[in-house]
Formats: structure tokens, sequence, C-alpha cells
């Protein structure tokens, strides 16, 4: 199975920050990376896929990049509602796998 | 707007199976996949399998053959079975769609079912 690891586990920022999240592969995926947000109590909602894509609606602060093993979620300037958990999802293979979260806190 | 609801019963006694129905409305299954995900209380997301709309589920290994998902294009839902549970299948379980994207994105989601595995 590929693993995937997210750092940091946990961040904490202020409104208006610039935040950078990375997602690592254990293997690479070329772009078969999508980005989650989750809310408490809520299901996720996805941001980004194929790596760089946005999905419609979400918010253009949202940008990913990356390709191969190493990739990046930044929102370019936080907002109220961004604070929640983001996690990435690699689909190059099954099982799909997902990162185990980033807790992005005030 | 797609809009995917999860029903099942919240409690399931250790070594009994668990049964989910995702409903589907304001779209067809038709054309896609669809696919179960959960996640234990705190912890994060697990794929648990999928299946396209005409059939040919696939599972993840990790279920160690407890899983099954079926699906029924005349009722527009689609189902999971585990099996032989224990504390460790207590968590969050939702269904979702995968998009047209190409990679897999889910792009819409039901809104989560707790199932406690509890004697």
């Amino acid at each position: 199975d590929i693993q995937m690891t997210q750092s940091p586990s946990s961040l904490s920022a202020s409104v208006g920050d610039r935040v950078t999240i990375t997602c690592r592969a254990s293997q690479s995926i070329s772009n078969y990376l999508n980005w989650y947000q989750q809310k408490p109590g809520k299901a996720p909602k996805l941001l980004i896929y194929a790596a760089s894509s946005l999905q419609s609606g979400v918010p253009s602060r949202f940008s990913g990049s990356g390709s191969g093993t190493d990739f990046t979620l930044t929102i370019s300037s936080l907002q109220p509602e961004d604070f929640a958990t983001y996690s990435c999802q690699q689909s190059y293979s099954t099982p799909f796998t997902f990162g185990q979260g980033t807790k992005l806190e005030i | 707007q797609v809009q995917l609801q999860e029903s099942g019963p919240g409690v399931v006694k250790p070594s009994e199976a668990l049964s989910l129905s995702c409903s589907v409305s304001g779209g067809s299954l038709r054309s896609y996949y669809w696919t179960w995900i959960r996640q234990p209380p705190g912890k994060g997301l697990e794929w648990i399998g999928d299946i396209y709309y005409s059939g040919g589920p696939r599972y993840n290994s990790s279920l160690k053959g407890r899983v099954t998902i079926s699906v029924d294009t005349s009722k527009n839902e689609f189902s999971l079975k585990l099996s032989s549970l224990t504390a460790a299948d207590t968590a969050f379980y939702y269904c979702a769609r995968v998009g047209r994207s190409g990679y897999y994105s889910l792009d819409y989601w039901g809104q989560g079912a707790l199932v406690t595995v509890s004697s």
C-alpha cells in the first residue's frame, strides 16, 4: 500500500496568513493526488484534484502543487472559515489511501 | 444538486454484521463509481471499497474478505455490508461519488453515519 504522510500534524495560524501543508507519498504517484477540507462533524469537501486543479466553487486562495512524491497545499490568505482539518489522498493505486490529516487552528 | 444519504443502525454488537445503504438523489448512479469511506473518531480516513453502477466491486484488502458492496440502480442506491465486527470498526461511515476528473476525486459525500460496535 502507498503511505501518505502529512506535515505538520497541526498548525496554528492567524487570519490573513499564508499557510502551506505538505503531503509525501511513499512512492511516486505522478499527479494522482487530491486534497480535502473537513470541518468538525461534517463530511470532507474536495478542494483540489490532480495535484493542482481547483474544484469548481472552491476559492482561488487555495492552490496545490507537486508531482511524484512531494505535494503542497497552499492557502494564500487565511479566512476564518478555513480553520479545519486538511487531508491528502492518493488515487494512483488501490487501496486509495489518505494522509493522517493536518489540523489548522487559530 | 446531487445528494447522498447514509442509513443504517447506529449500534451493532461485536461479531455481528453492519449493513448501510446510501441513497442518491438529484442524479443517477449511471456512469459513476460509488465508494465507501470510514473514519474512526479523531482519526484519518480509510477507503473501504467502491463499485461501478453496473457492478464489479473493489475492496480494501485490509478488511480481509469481510466487506461486500452492492448497487441497486432501480432504487438509485448502493450498500455496504461489513461482517465480524469488532470495536476497531467503530467509525463514521461515509458514502461518496467518484467524480469524472479521472483522478478518483470524491466530489459528493453523504453526511456520514456513526456506527458504534458495542455489546
